[in-house]
């Protein structure tokens, strides 16, 4: 079936550095991507998002990274800080509606001091 | 602005028995959902209502669980009788949903766990 993935099912970073995560996508129909973060015991908070009609957007310290081509997204975070210890999630939806929501398994990302 | 609540927070029960979660938007999202989420998975959405309607409950196994929206504000989600694969954190979210999407916000869920 079509699915979101993630290449990494963990990522360990020194505080400062910059942070990638990845994540591929299989349906060619999705429009719109958006990226969770799951700190323990929460839901899922909203990061950043992109519709399939651009190719980079940038947000506070993060930027999504999307390219069609080879169906492949990414969530750059710049001097990563100890808060930003988390599951990242990459979600897809089609038909331009957030309704229809499709995570991937998420990359547990450590901050180490 | 409060974001969404649910209840209860955690919740164990045997397997055969039957539970309700309960789930309180942000005032004025009409659009609601209900996620499951498996230890180590990502959520995976069970139903979605647009006010008291339903919009997609194509993933909602129905012969145990249900879920209702009446009023188009609050929202209950039933699972009779649980079995032990229903483990899991239950999620809802809400969004303003106007013509083209919008940001969808969670709760902090409740761990379900069946013994």
């Amino acid at each position: 079936g079509e699915s979101v993935g993630l290449h990494l099912p963990t990522l360990s970073v020194q505080e400062g550095d910059n942070s990638i995560i990845n994540c591929a996508y299989s349906n060619s129909a999705s429009d719109y991507f958006i990226w969770y973060k799951q700190e323990s015991g929460k839901g899922p908070q909203f990061i950043i998002d992109i519709r399939s009609n651009m190719d980079k957007r940038q947000g506070q310290r993060v930027t999504v990274l999307l390219n069609k081509t080879v169906k492949h997204l990414s969530l750059q975070i710049a001097a990563t800080q100890p808060g930003d210890s988390a599951v990242y999630f990459c979600a897809e939806t089609y038909g331009g509606s957030q309704g229809n929501l499709i995570f991937g398994k998420g990359t547990k990302l450590s901050v180490k001091p | 602005e409060a974001g969404v609540a649910q209840s209860p927070r955690y919740k164990i029960i045997e397997k055969r028995q039957s539970v309700a979660f309960w789930c309180n938007p942000i005032s004025g999202h009409a659009t609601l959902y209900w996620y499951q989420q498996i230890l180590g998975q990502g959520p995976k959405l069970l139903i979605q209502f647009q006010n008291n309607g339903v919009v997609d409950d194509s993933q909602l196994p129905k012969d145990r669980f249900s879920a209702e929206r009446l009023k188009g504000v609050d929202s209950t989600l039933k699972i009779q009788p649980a079995k032990l694969e229903d483990s899991a954190v239950y999620l809802c979210a809400s969004s303003t949903l106007r013509g083209g999407g919008d940001t969808q916000y969670f709760g902090p869920g409740t761990r379900l766990t069946v013994l």
